[in-house]
């Protein structure tokens, strides 16, 4: 099993610049996140899917930031335009979903320069 | 609102002995707990939860202890090495939602 995979691992880009992460969640996994950690932190959830359908997105800074979750399977984060304060790994995870709890499952991430 | 947090940012211990991290929570109602370990590059892998009905979980060389009472959550690690050298994380988990701590950095010593 591959596990959770992201692209690209690292980006480094000029700020006002866009810029796109790509997820391709644990085959079968329903439930899809998208968390930012910032140097020296935990995780912080952006984005929560269950399927197709975004169940949470408080955390997600809607005026620069986009994602979908097209067919329920792989998933992609934008940020338009890019920001100093944006850099930092943005990490995505998957689970089982349905009711109870669920261990995620986080890929290896991609982390993020803003020049 | 709701957080969970870390007592201890660095902990360093030598090759062989015992490591204890420690996390607080503040959410009464969370009714289960994880501890991701995070090397450098990669990311969160779990290592072991626990439900609130219970006090204390054992798994490979990894024990979790949850005191209700104090709200407080730790991660034994016995008979450490150097490849448990990573910044460990306890979450506070609800329905599908992970609230996570700033993590602790265990630094092992030969």
């Amino acid at each position: 099993e591959a596990g959770v995979v992201q692209s690209p691992r690292y980006k480094i880009i000029e700020k006002k610049q866009p810029v796109a992460f790509w997820c391709n969640p644990i085959s079968g996994h329903n439930t899809l996140y998208w968390y930012r950690q910032n140097l020296g932190q935990g995780p912080e959830l952006l984005i929560r899917y269950e399927n197709e359908e975004a169940v949470d997105d408080s955390q997600l800074p809607k005026d620069r930031f986009s994602a979908e979750r097209l067919k329920g399977v792989d998933s992609t984060l934008k940020i338009q335009p890019a920001e100093l304060g944006d850099s930092a790994v943005y990490l995505c995870a998957s689970s089982l979903g349905g009711t109870g709890a669920n261990v995620l499952t986080f890929g290896a991430g991609s982390r993020l320069t803003v020049l | 609102g709701e957080s969970v947090g870390l007592h201890l940012p660095t902990l360093s211990v030598q090759e062989g002995d015992n490591s204890i991290i420690n996390c607080a929570y503040s959410n009464s109602a969370s009714d289960y707990f994880i501890w991701y370990k995070q090397e450098s590059g990669k990311g969160p892998q779990f290592i072991i939860d626990i439900r609130s009905n219970m006090d204390k979980r054992q798994g490979q060389r990894v024990t979790v202890l949850l005191n209700k009472t104090v709200k407080h959550l730790s991660l034994q690690i016995a008979a450490t090495q150097p490849g448990d050298s990573a910044v460990y994380f306890c979450a506070e988990s609800g329905y599908n939602k992970l609230i996570f701590g700033a993590g602790t950095r265990l630094a092992v010593h030969p």
